[in-house]
Parts: C-alpha cells; structure tokens; sequence
C-alpha cells in the first residue's frame, strides 16, 4: 500500500507567524495536489503540482513538489485566522490517495 | 459551478442495517470516488468507478458495496452496518486534467453515519 505521510498532524499558531507542511512518501507520483476543508464541508482543491522541482505560488501559501516527485511542502507566509481548516495532501498514482492531514488553527 | 451532492448530510442507523449512501453529481464526469474520513487516518479511498456499471475496489472495500447504474449517480452500500463503520463518507467526482493525467476531485459536504 502506498502511503502519504503528512506532518504535523496539528498546528496552532499566532496571526502573522509561518509554517510548513510536509507531505512525504516513498512513491512516485505523477502529480500532487493540496486540498483544503472547512468543517461542515468537503475538501477543496487548492492546487496540482505536477513538474518535479515546480514550485506554486497561491497568495500567502507556496507549494513545492520534490525533484524526484515522492514529496512536497505547503509554505504559508503571515497566517491569517482564515487560514484555519485541515489541509489534505493526495498523490495521484491513477487514483488519488491521501495523507493524514494537517489540522491548521490560526488565533486572532 | 461543479456540484456534488450527496442527499443525507447526517445518518444515524442500528447495527445490522443496510445503509445506502446517494452520491450525485451534475458535471458529466467520468470518475466518481468514495472516501471514508477519520480522524487521524485522513482519507481513505473505498471503492471508484471510471464508468458506468464499472467499478474497483480502493484500499478498504471490506464491508461495502457500491452501483453505478448512471454515468452521475454513484452510491455506496453498508449491507450491515457495524459501528466500526461509523464515520464521514465523502463522494468525489473527477474528468482527467489536461495535463499528465492529474485526477482533480470535486468532493460533496460529506454524510456523518453513526451505527449504534
């Protein structure tokens, strides 16, 4: 079975501090993608990555796929409370399969 | 907009049960998924489709059961629901992107089953 290992599992932050999530695996993916999920609602598609080394930018939140397409990182510059939800990484091997999560609260 | 709707956001259902969870969507897309959602665990792939009255098992199938009898109608069975079944089932729905083929999902706001 493929996995995804995503961390942290938890992060409580300040307003205007930064942060890194990781999403690590031993497989190969074609492409990556970063969901984010409010509570009460389904994930929504932040952004695919599909180039290893590609790097994208979404406002605050950077994205970065590994050179060798196993892993990649979400960066969010100056963490603002609407920031606050679980953020999902999935790696597409045909189907698209998931990491654990990270659960992102951001305090006024 | 791309909808997915699943009909019953909140289910609460006895152990033994059968329970059917409606997924619908409006796009015309080829591929629907279903996810279960715990905490911790993240998302776990249950059984897709890439068409109709097709479907695969994903990585937990045991327990479940699914129809896709129309191209936008994908549902999940519980022949008897057991409570280690309870938990948030998310339906997906999916055309392959443009580029290497990355399967980018719409998901529906999820159904909460609790077996009792």
């Amino acid at each position: 079975t493929q996995l995804l290992e995503q961390s942290p599992q938890f992060l409580s932050i300040q307003e205007g501090e930064n942060l890194t999530v990781y999403c690590n695996s031993s497989s190969v993916f074609s492409s990556l993608q970063w969901y984010r999920q409010e509570p009460g609602e389904g994930p929504v598609l932040l952004v695919t990555v599909v180039t290893g080394g590609e790097v994208k930018k979404l406002k605050r939140l950077t994205f970065q796929f590994g050179d060798a397409r196993k892993d990649s990182s979400l960066h969010i510059t100056a963490a603002q409370p609407g920031d606050t939800g679980l953020y999902l990484c999935g790696g597409n091997t045909g189907k698209l399969i998931f990491g654990q999560g990270t659960t992102l609260q951001v305090k006024p | 907009d791309v909808k997915v709707t699943q009909s019953s956001r909140y289910l609460v259902k006895r152990t033994g049960e059968k329970v059917f969870l409606e997924c619908v969507q409006d796009m015309d897309h080829e591929n629907m998924f279903w996810y279960r959602q715990d905490p911790g665990l993240g998302l776990r792939l249950i059984y897709f489709s890439y068409d109709v009255k097709m479907k695969e098992k994903g990585d937990i199938p045991e327990g479940y059961s699914v129809s896709r009898e129309k191209k936008e109608r994908f549902s999940l069975i519980l022949e008897s629901a057991s409570t280690n079944q309870t938990s948030m089932y998310l339906c997906a729905s999916s055309e392959v992107g443009q580029t290497s083929g990355a399967n980018v999902l719409t998901f529906g706001a999820g159904s909460r089953l609790t077996v009792l």
